[in-house]
Parts: C-alpha cells; sequence; structure tokens
C-alpha cells in the first residue's frame, strides 16, 4: 500500500507556479520522499528526491516540512507540457523494500493555456 | 538521463497466444529490473522483480506461470503472458535499476500496450 496522500487533481495557470502536496505522516527516519510524474501513455519520469532538506533541480523544487510528515512539489513555471499524473513515493534509501517503488494514485495536474 | 526501451510498444493479440515484451537497457547495466502493470485510469501495480540470473521475484496475486520472466543478461528482461486472455489486456512498463549508482536511481522504460481480443 502506497504510504502518501494526494490530492486526486489540480489545475494549474499556463506559466504559473504549480505547488503540488503529499501527505506521508507515517514516514520513517530511513525514507526518502521521491517524486516521478506520468505523461500519458508513458512510462514515469524521475524528477526528484530528498529526505530532510529542500531540493532543487533543472525540473522541480521539493519541500519537505521539517517533521517530514508532507512535502510540496513546485514546477516553478508549468508549461502544457507538464500536464501528467504526479506521484509522490516514500521508500528506504537501504534494506528491505529500497528498490520497490509503490505507486499511489497520484495527483492528475492539468495544466491550462 | 539513462535510456530503456521496451518492444513492442504496442501489441493486439487474440485470446490464448502468447506474448513476450522485451525490457532492455541501452546504455547502462542493470542488476535489477521491475515489471508493472496499470490498467486504465489506475496507477502502476508492481507485478514482479527480476535479478540477472536468478528467479523472478512475484507480488501476491501474480501468476508466476502465466507471466513468466526472464531476465537473461544485464541488459535484458522479458515478460512472457502466456495465454493471454481479455483480462490482460493491461499497459506493461518495465524499470530497470543500474548496475553502477545509488540507491536512488531506476528508469523506466515507455511501456507496452496489450490487447487481447
Amino acid at each position: 500500500d502506497a504510504k502518501t496522500t494526494q490530492p486526486p487533481s489540480m489545475d494549474c495557470a499556463e506559466g504559473r507556479a504549480a505547488n503540488l502536496p503529499c501527505n506521508h505522516s507515517t514516514i520513517s527516519g530511513n525514507e526518502y520522499v521521491y517524486w516521478y510524474r506520468q505523461i500519458h501513455s508513458q512510462g514515469p519520469q524521475y524528477i526528484i528526491h530528498g529526505l530532510k532538506n529542500n531540493e532543487t533541480n533543472e525540473m522541480a523544487s521539493l519541500i519537505i516540512t521539517e517533521d517530514r510528515k508532507s512535502s510540496t512539489l513546485i514546477l516553478p513555471h508549468a508549461t502544457l507540457r507538464d500536464t501528467a499524473v504526479y506521484y509522490c513515493i516514500v521508500r528506504p534509501y537501504s534494506g528491505a523494500g529500497s528498490y520497490q517503488l509503490t505507486f499511489g494514485k497520484g495527483t492528475k495536474l492539468s495544466v491550462i493555456p | 538521463g539513462a535510456v530503456v526501451s521496451q518492444h513492442p510498444s504496442w501489441v493486439i493479440c487474440k485470446s490464448g497466444t502468447s506474448v513476450k515484451i522485451e525490457c532492455r537497457s541501452l546504455d547502462f547495466q542493470a542488476t535489477t529490473m521491475f515489471w508493472y502493470r496499470q490498467f486504465p485510469k489506475q496507477s502502476l501495480m508492481l507485478m514482479a522483480t527480476s535479478n540477472e540470473g536468478s528467479k523472478a521475484t512475484y507480488e501476491q496475486g501474480v501468476e508466476k506461470d502465466k507471466f513468466l520472466i526472464n531476465h537473461a543478461s544485464l541488459t535484458l528482461s522479458t515478460l512472457t503472458v502466456t495465454s493471454a486472455h481479455p483480462e490482460d489486456s493491461s499497459f506493461y512498463i518495465c524499470s530497470a535499476r543500474p548496475l553502477a549508482g545509488g540507491n536512488h536511481e531506476q528508469f523506466f522504460g515507455p511501456g507496452t500496450r496489450l490487447t487481447v481480443l
């Protein structure tokens, strides 16, 4: 079972920031937060991951709360090509289950012109 | 980033036939490959985990005799859907974990859409 909760859908105006929340209140100390997205009829694409510090890469920023029970993925300037289902996943860095990704239902982000 | 390919990208077959789907890591060696299934408007469900040279580990509820997995080399894993039936119609996606690299890395293929008539 997925250990995360996400809103089923969100809309965002093109050019604006998209903020996608994720609740992972039962996250363990050795578990990372990962974000993937899946554009329609394609395989998932890695976006970003983090443990407790905020992270930023060329695609997005990841803000993790201090208690690590929730996080927000930020797409700073959403484009139509960012329309996809976004999955927030927690998994341990090492040990049992560290290789598997358990996908929940994700958030369907629709970027509107 | 690393590239994972799947072949075919789509296939239509008659009920009762077997279908083989290939998953290849094109520019890296993969110790572990994963097979997922995704029904329309649903999330990805892990079917099995395969390690090169050893038997695959299947998730609960997945029939190992129906979904045959072979991970013969560090760059190729195959999934064979035996005696396919319409209920096996789905989007099958593989992913690969590099031999060299951190635990964070896992790359997905583009998926194979199977339609069983």
